[in-house]
Order: C-alpha cells, then structure tokens, then sequence
C-alpha cells in the first residue's frame, strides 16, 4: 500500500513571496506519478502540477515548480510570486503507474493563506 | 466543453434515510472515480468504473455504500440506512483511459447526516 504524508497542515506566506510545500511518500513500486492539486475554499480540486516519476527533470507550471527526489521519495512544491489567488488547500497525491484506471492516495492536504 | 459536475451540491439527510448522488464526467472520458473527503482530510478512493464496468470497490466503507454506471456516462452513488459517520464530502473525478491520465474532479457534494 501507498502512503502520503503532508507535515505541514498550515503554511502562509505574504503576497509575492515564494513558499515551499512539502510531501512525502512511501512505495515499493519503481514506476508513479506524483501530482499537486488545489481545493480553493468550496471550490472544486484542480491539478497544479504532475510528475512522471521515470523523468528526472523536475516538472515546471509557470510559477509552480516541484523538486522530486525519487530516492528520498520527496515531492515538494514551490510557489513563486505567491498570489492572493493561490490561498487554498493543497494536496499531494500518488498514483501507481501498472495500468490505467488507478485511484489516486492523497496526502492530508496543506492549508496555504497568501497574505496582502 | 464542460467539466464533471455533480447533484445535489448540499444534501442534509436524517440518520437511516437513503441518498443517492449523481456525477455526470467529462463527455469521452470512459473511467470515473468515486472519493470521500472528510473534513479537514485528503479525498479517499471509494470505488472506479470503466465504462460501465465496476472495476474496483475496494473502498467502499460498508456494503451500505453502493455505486453504478449503467450506461457508461452518468454514475450515481447510493448510500443506504445512512449513518452521521457518512457525513463527508463525496467528489466525483473522470479521466480518459490512458495509464496515468489526469483525474478532473466535480465540485462534490457535502453530506449531512444529522
């Protein structure tokens, strides 16, 4: 089984500044993928950013980067230029790679406040 | 094109009534996934569908909790004899069929039990 870990349950940030997620996670398998989304409040899930595990290049959204550490199983994001509109809840989420159709494993999510 | 969208929004329900929550994915897309968000928690899986085909129920709670996609579009969740432990937010994803496809999520519906 999966498991995902999110260790900071609230973070905040001031308006323009840069901030750093954190994820862990724990598999024995070797091919994933990893993604963030975001739950602005009673607003639905979108995806922020995925990465394919077999890629070593850290993958990149505009002001969204991650940097994934497959040995460490480490999955951070950064948010650059931090906007009042990135306050939400952030959730770092596993998918196994075998076949199609397999259930996402969430981590317990990030409370990110923007402040002015 | 439209996303995935779900009804009700809101559902209060008195302990032991039924429910039902409806989930119309993205037009095409042919797996659905069904979750149970509880407050202040990350989204857990409850059951997948491939076109019709209920593939994967592992994550059903109890067999209260019933899920179909009888023509491979719409998919409705049942809850039966409902209980205040259900109270959560039930969200609703689709994705094409490719391995590792991204999952669109609907705005989900928050459940009441009182």
């Amino acid at each position: 089984a999966q498991t995902v870990t999110q260790s900071q349950p609230e973070m905040s940030v001031q308006e323009a500044e840069t901030v750093t997620l954190s994820c862990t996670y724990d598999t024995s398998e070797s091919n994933y993928y990893l993604f963030w989304y975001k739950q602005p409040p009673s607003r639905q899930m979108i995806l922020v950013i995925r990465q394919e595990a077999y890629k070593q290049q850290n993958a990149t959204e505009n002001r969204f980067s991650v940097n994934f550490q497959k040995a460490a199983k480490s999955f951070s994001l950064k948010i650059s230029d931090s906007q009042l509109g990135d306050t939400a809840m952030y959730f770092c989420a596993f998918m196994i790679y075998n076949n199609a159709g397999n259930m996402l494993t969430f981590g317990g999510g990030t409370r990110l406040m923007v402040k002015p | 094109g439209a996303g995935v969208s779900q009804s009700p929004r809101y559902k209060v329900a008195k302990r032991g009534q039924d429910v039902a929550l409806r989930c119309d994915p993205i037009s095409g897309h042919v797996s659905l996934f069904w979750y149970q968000q509880a407050l202040g928690q990350g989204p857990e899986f409850l059951t997948y569908f491939q076109n019709e085909a209920q593939l994967d129920k592992s994550g059903l709670p109890s067999d209260r909790f019933f899920a179909e996609r009888p023509e491979g579009s719409v998919s409705t969740l049942k809850i039966q004899r409902t209980q205040q432990e259900d109270s959560a937010v039930y969200l609703c994803a689709s994705s094409r069929r490719q391995r590792g496809d991204t999952q669109y999520f609907g705005p989900g519906t928050r459940l009441t039990v009182l």
